[in-house]
This record gives C-alpha cells, sequence and structure tokens, in this order.
C-alpha cells in the first residue's frame, strides 16, 4: 500500500546550525507535498508545501526539495533556533482524499 | 472564535462509557477531518466529510461514530472504547476535499485516555 518513510526520527543539532530531514514516498502518482510543525502540546501547523511541478521552494530560513524519480523530498532548516523545537511531519498526497503521513522527526535544538 | 476548536480537551473514560468529541471550525471550509494521533506513529486519518457528507471512512471500528450536522461542526461519538484507542484525536478542516492536496487547519486536540 502507500506509504511514506521519515527519517530520522530524531535529530539533535548545534543552535545556529542547519537541520535536513529526509522523506521518501512509494506513490508515484503523489503531486503534493506538505511539512507540518507539531511544538510540544500544540496542533500541527502547516509551514511549507511543494508540488510535483517544481523542485525546490523557499521561505526564509526553510526550503524544501522534492525528486520525483528518486521519490524523496527534504526539509532543510538552516540557522536553527530554540523556537525550532519541535516534531516535523512530512506527507503525500495518496489517493481518495488523503494524505499519507510520515511518523515524524523530533528535532532538539541544542544551545 | 477563530480557527479550529475542539471540546473536550482532556477526557478520560471507562470501556463501558458512552462519549462524544466536539469540533467546531470558523473558517468556512467545506471539508472536515478525524486523526488519530499516537505516539511515534504517523497520522491515522478516521474520516473525512466533504458539505456534510461522509466521503472517506478508514476501515475505522464502528466503536468510533462520526456525526456532521452541518460544515462548521463534527462530532465523534465514541461507545465501548478499548484501552489501545487512547491517544490524541485531532480535527482539522480545509477549504475542500477534492483531493489529498488540501491544506489542513487543525485544532488543538482531544487527549482521550480509556481504562
Amino acid at each position: 500500500g502507500e506509504n511514506v518513510k521519515q527519517h530520522p526520527s530524531t535529530l539533535s543539532v548545534q543552535e545556529g546550525d542547519s537541520a535536513v530531514i529526509k522523506c521518501t514516498y512509494s506513490d508515484s502518482a503523489s503531486n503534493y507535498f506538505p511539512w507540518y510543525k507539531q511544538e510540544l502540546g500544540k496542533r500541527p501547523q502547516l509551514i511549507i508545501d511543494i508540488r510535483s511541478n517544481v523542485g525546490e521552494k523557499k521561505d526564509q530560513r526553510i526550503a524544501v526539495t522534492l525528486n520525483k524519480t528518486a521519490k524523496h523530498f527534504s526539509l532543510h532548516i538552516t540557522e536553527t533556533q530554540p523556537e525550532d523545537s519541535a516534531v516535523y511531519f512530512c506527507a503525500a498526497s495518496g489517493s481518495n482524499y488523503q494524505l499519507i503521513w510520515g511518523a515524524g522527526t523530533k528535532l532538539i535544538i541544542k544551545p | 472564535e477563530t480557527g479550529v476548536t475542539q471540546t473536550p480537551r482532556h477526557l478520560v473514560m471507562g470501556m463501558t462509557n458512552k462519549k462524544s468529541l466536539k469540533c467546531e471550525q470558523h473558517l468556512g471550509h467545506n471539508a472536515m477531518y478525524w486523526y488519530k494521533q499516537s505516539a511515534k506513529k504517523p497520522l491515522e486519518l478516521m474520516f473525512v466529510y466533504s458539505l456534510e457528507e461522509r466521503v472517506e471512512n478508514n476501515s475505522v471500528p464502528s466503536r468510533f461514530s462520526p456525526e456532521c450536522p452541518n460544515s462548521s461542526h463534527l462530532f465523534l461519538h465514541l461507545h465501548t472504547l478499548q484501552p489501545e484507542d487512547s491517544a490524541l484525536y485531532l480535527c482539522a478542516s480545509s477549504q475542500e476535499a477534492i483531493s489529498g492536496a488540501n491544506v489542513l487547519t487543525f485544532g488543538a486536540g482531544s487527549r482521550l485516555t480509556v481504562l
């Protein structure tokens, strides 16, 4: 069945360094790839998304890249700050109104 | 009140109880969703409603019963749950539910504990 694999499950980086989270997907028909951020005790919120007709998208310190041939996409956060600490979820559009979700990456920013 | 509001935020119930979770959205969206979130697992889609019509039921056990009386309100009725149903239940809404390419606005969730 359709699935999205996300890694690493936990990522610890020094404040100011960059963080990269990777996801692979199985459905070649997927054409929409969002990233959601969930801070501790709070709701998931969309931080960036990309569609299959674009290879890269950037919004200030965050960027997403997509490789449709290899069926993987990545989230890049530069100059990490304490407020970037959260769980990040990737997802890929599936069939029948569904988003297929990754299991999440807990990002820890060390001071 | 703006966004997506869920009540109650916390619920503890026994396996024989009947309770309901409520979700309300003030965004004018046409689609609403119930998700189950368990630790270190992907979000599990349970139900999707588009213009008050259920369009997706992801093989959810019948002890979970959704209700969507109008496009702004969504309920999840709970009956004879099991301890493994303990989780965070998230409600979400989106402008449309035409495909999976929808931006979701989530509520803060209802933390359910089944004893």
